[in-house]
């Protein structure tokens, strides 16, 4: 992916993780970034949007920043309802295209 | 409340036709960009398409230009995906969602249908 995550990641229940996503200029450099949570078996969700943003009744403990081409989610104080894949995702003014990073598989150990 | 109900998914031999449907109601159809994003079995999440919310204009990925068509019909508040020349590749659950302003977000997802191209 022309995004870039970690395929996979881990916590402890109340511990605090991050996953990040690297881009390009054309991407992630823009400015703009949104994350989606994946549950298994269900629809992605979006968490954030417009990089820092939470839709409503998106826990605050969900946050996200960028700084050039590179962009991180942070779950804070985690629960083991956050297990799922996570995703970035934005426009790429280069390829045209919505991008999708490939996923990190959070896991709650 | 936002709601967005794919249909039209099945098994299709390579190289056929399929047309996918997507319901909305809700929300002020016109007013919002329309996309499809597949998923195919254990992997991660591709987007296939956007229509705007006026309908006049489309993108499509590279992996299904040519091949794929999305269209709206805002009588009937339904976006549509019309899949041509199917590839075993293609096989995938396809959800629809609603884009939501300037930031290239999909605010709500459909539950999905799955599209299976085999012999």
């Amino acid at each position: 992916s022309v995004l870039t995550q970690p395929p996979s990641a881990s916590g402890t229940p109340g511990q605090r993780v991050t996953i990040s996503c690297s881009g390009s200029s054309s991407n992630i450099g823009r400015g703009v970034l949104n994350w989606y949570q994946q549950l298994p078996g269900t629809a992605p969700k979006l968490i954030i949007f417009n990089t820092s943003q939470r839709p409503a009744g998106v826990p605050e403990r969900f946050s996200a920043s960028t700084s050039g081409t590179s962009a991180s989610l942070a779950i804070g104080g985690l629960h083991s309802e956050d297990e799922a894949d996570y995703y970035c995702a934005t426009w790429d003014d280069s390829l045209n295209a919505v991008l999708f990073g490939g996923g990190t598989k959070l896991t709650v150990l | 409340q936002v709601q967005l109900v794919e249909s039209g998914g099945g098994v299709v031999q390579p190289g056929g036709s399929l047309r996918l449907s997507c319901s909305a109601s809700g929300f002020v159809f016109s007013s919002f960009g329309m996309h499809w994003v597949r998923q195919a079995p254990g992997k991660g999440l591709e987007w296939v398409a956007v229509t705007s919310s006026d309908g006049n204009n489309q993108k499509h990925a590279d992996s299904v230009k040519g091949r794929f068509a999305i269209s709206s019909d805002s009588s009937t508040n339904t976006i549509y995906l019309q899949m041509n020349s199917l590839r075993p590749d293609d096989t995938a659950v396809y959800y629809c969602a609603k884009g939501y302003g300037a930031f290239w977000a999909l605010e709500n997802w459909g539950q999905g249908t799955l599209v299976t191209v085999s012999s």
